[in-house]
């Protein structure tokens, strides 16, 4: 069975410019994480997704986006970015039971480079 | 506020030696999971143990255990008969029940084995 996939894995940008990443969750999963995980500050979540729906944000501003497709992919759009943005880019999938040990299963990363 | 301390940034161990990796957490919450994760150098977040807080009995998934101690809210991760390929970063991570399925990291354990 096929894991979590993200494309692209490397992504270079300048200062400005927007960056779209995509993610493609496990089989059968229907929610859909993003955790940026950045040098020096850890994991941090992003955004859950859920049935189509963003569900929950962590604390990033309005120029982090994303949605999720009814094939439960997923996209997550980073406008006007910026040197601090440069991290890699974890997404995870998990089934929506909403139980505790609902495990989340990650994806390889994007890694993001802004110039 | 859910948080994780991992106090050891690194650790060193011996190829067929037992590891413990440490992690305290910090949760108001009576209903929360505790998981393991390992991050190999290509980034991906490899899935290894869950613990859950209402069980009776320590977790363990093939060489990895985990030590659950509740009322000192710590977590360790065992790994025994340690192998090459177990050098990594290894992230504890919690989520509560009221937590929005967001998982909370801590800072990480860099896992070095050697021949």
């Amino acid at each position: 069975e096929a894991g979590v996939t993200q494309s692209p894995t490397h992504l270079i940008k300048t200062r400005g410019q927007q960056a779209t990443l995509r993610c493609s969750p496990i089989s059968g999963h229907t929610s859909v994480y993003w955790y940026q995980q950045a040098l020096g500050l850890g994991l941090q979540f992003l955004l859950w997704y859920d049935e189509g729906e963003e569900r929950n944000r962590g604390n990033f501003p309005p120029r982090f986006s994303g949605r999720q497709f009814p094939n439960y992919s997923s996209e997550l759009n980073v406008n006007a970015l910026e040197l601090e943005d440069s991290a890699l880019y974890l997404c995870a999938s998990s089934l929506e039971l909403r139980e505790i040990q609902e495990t989340q299963y990650f994806g390889p990363g994007t890694r993001l480079l802004v110039l | 506020a859910q948080k994780i301390t991992q106090t050891q940034p690194g650790m060193f161990v011996q190829e067929k030696e037992a590891v413990t990796l440490d992690c305290t957490y910090d949760t108001s919450d009576p209903s929360y999971g505790l998981f393991w994760y390992k991050q190999p150098s290509s980034g991906e977040m490899i899935f290894l143990i869950y613990q859950g807080s209402y069980d009776q009995q320590n977790a363990t998934e093939g060489r990895y255990s985990l030590n659950f101690q509740k009322a000192r809210k710590s977590a360790n991760l065992v790994i025994s008969a340690s192998q090459l390929g177990d050098s990594a970063m290894y992230f504890c991570a919690m989520r509560e029940d009221t937590g929005f399925q967001k998982l909370v990291f801590g800072t990480g354990t860099r896992l070095l084995v050697s021949p």
